[in-house]
């Protein structure tokens, strides 16, 4: 069946630094593709979603592109902030329902 | 837009008694709701998938007697935890497919469950 892999963490690095979490996935068809986030204390948000091959998604300077060839929808960001500190899940949309990566938790020291 | 509101945030209950958790969509219809388990520093748990005036479909292992799920209108669908347990105490989230299509789901920002 369907389903997500990404990165396991937790992934801590230093505000400015670039930020790279990889996710994977299997699916049959044509799924589209997300990321969501969960902050501390709060209830999970979308990030960015893809749905198509070679769709870039992109939201507060974090960017995802569908690669089909790599099946990959690795999340990146250019220079990560302290208020980035979170848990974010990559997720595959199939059949109206949402298969879930573990979730990677990210945390950004000042 | 697209906001989904979950009540209560938090309860703590005694064993055997039933739980009812309310989740609204307050600013779109949403046709289709899910309902998801989080376990501490895990993923989510896709419990079951509620569609409005039908029967929820429940995934593999999950009790359908004990989370009864109600989805009456639009707007609004529940969970009823009955006779909870101590293992039953969870993060449980509801998220409802919103504009732009049911693969996108807007997410409630969750009731933590405590079964003493």
């Amino acid at each position: 069946g369907d389903s997500v892999t990404q990165m396991e963490g937790p992934v801590t690095l230093s505000e400015e630094a670039f930020l790279t979490i990889n996710c994977t996935y299997t699916a049959t068809g044509y799924p589209s593709l997300f990321w969501y986030v969960q902050y501390p204390g709060e209830g999970l948000q979308l990030l960015l979603k893809a749905t198509k091959a070679d769709d870039k998604g992109s939201n507060k300077g974090f960017e995802a592109t569908y690669r089909k060839e790599t099946t990959s929808f690795h999340l990146e960001k250019g220079s990560v902030q302290v208020s980035d500190s979170a848990v974010y899940f990559c997720a595959l949309g199939s059949n109206y329902q949402l298969i879930w990566g573990a979730g990677t938790k990210l945390i950004i020291k000042p | 837009g697209a906001v989904v509101s979950q009540h209560p945030s938090r309860v703590i209950c005694k064993s055997g008694t039933s739980v009812k958790i309310e989740c609204r969509s307050l600013d779109f219809q949403a046709t289709t709701m899910f309902w998801y388990r989080q376990f501490p520093k895990q993923s989510l748990m896709l419990m079951a998938t509620s569609n409005e005036g039908s029967k929820a479909t429940y995934e593999q292992g999950v009790e359908k007697d004990k989370f009864l799920i109600n989805h009456a209108s639009l707007t609004l669908s529940t969970l009823t935890v009955t006779s909870a347990h101590p293992e039953d105490s969870s993060f449980y989230i509801c998220s409802a497919g919103g504009p732009g299509g049911t693969d996108t789901q807007y997410f409630g920002p969750g009731t933590r469950l405590t079964v003493l």
